[in-house]
């Protein structure tokens, strides 16, 4: 059975502040997606990034990175310079890799991450 | 720009009642997803389907129908609503596996 793990329930940073959320995953298949969500308060979830498990490059998309290791089943995902907009809810989920009927997401708990003046 | 349109922001409904909640998406997509969500527990999978008429259960499917008749809807039912059933119900749709999930605003439902 997949599992995602994200330890962080919430954490709490001051602007500027570089933060790091943990997302840890277990799964059998060899072939699988890694995603990151984001929630802001208006509830509606935003799509972040996808990363194929054959791909361990690391990404960077202006102050987001990711970080991608599969021999530690780890997909953390960095802010630089936090800003009071990055407050929200982070979610990391993977999906199995299926060309048939739908495959579905797997969801962590998400992070809360509160980011002050 | 490419959405998922869920009818109701917030219902406040009766215990035993049958409610239905609409999702429809205009990007022609053939999956679509039903997840609640509670806090502590994250995002859980209600049903999904494939196709029209086609429906799958996830991992929360108890006390849930769902109903798909056109490629662009997908309806959650509550047979009779129980209290236990308050939550976020979130609605996604995706073109086929692999491909990112596009998620609705969400219906915060209140059964009293």
């Amino acid at each position: 059975a997949q599992k995602v793990t994200q330890a962080q329930t919430e954490i709490s940073v001051v602007e500027k502040e570089d933060v790091t959320l943990d997302c840890v995953y277990e799964t059998r298949d060899t072939t699988y997606y890694l995603f990151w969500y984001k929630q802001p308060p208006s509830g509606e979830l935003v799509f972040l990034i996808r990363r194929n498990s054959f791909d361990e490059q690391n990404e960077i998309s202006g102050r987001y990175s990711w970080n991608f290791q599969k021999s530690t089943s780890s997909f953390n995902f960095t802010i630089t310079a936090s800003q009071v907009v990055d407050s929200a809810v982070y979610f990391c989920a993977l999906s199995e890799v299926n060309t048939g009927t739908a495959s579905k997401l797997t969801f962590g708990t998400g992070t809360r991450l509160q980011v002050t003046l | 720009d490419v959405k998922v349109t869920q009818s109701s922001r917030y219902l406040v409904k009766r215990t035993g009642e049958k409610v239905f909640l609409e999702c429809v998406q205009d990007m022609d997509h053939e999956n679509m997803f039903w997840y609640r969500q509670d806090p502590g527990l994250g995002l859980r999978l209600i049903y999904f389907s494939y196709d029209v008429k086609m429906k799958e259960k996830g991992d929360i499917p108890e006390g849930y129908s769902v109903s798909r008749e056109k490629k662009e809807r997908f309806s959650l039912i509550l047979e009779s609503a129980s209290t236990n059933q308050t939550s976020m119900y979130l609605c996604a749709s995706r073109r086929t596996a692999n491909y990112g999930y596009t998620f609705g605003s969400g219906t915060r439902l209140t059964v009293v």
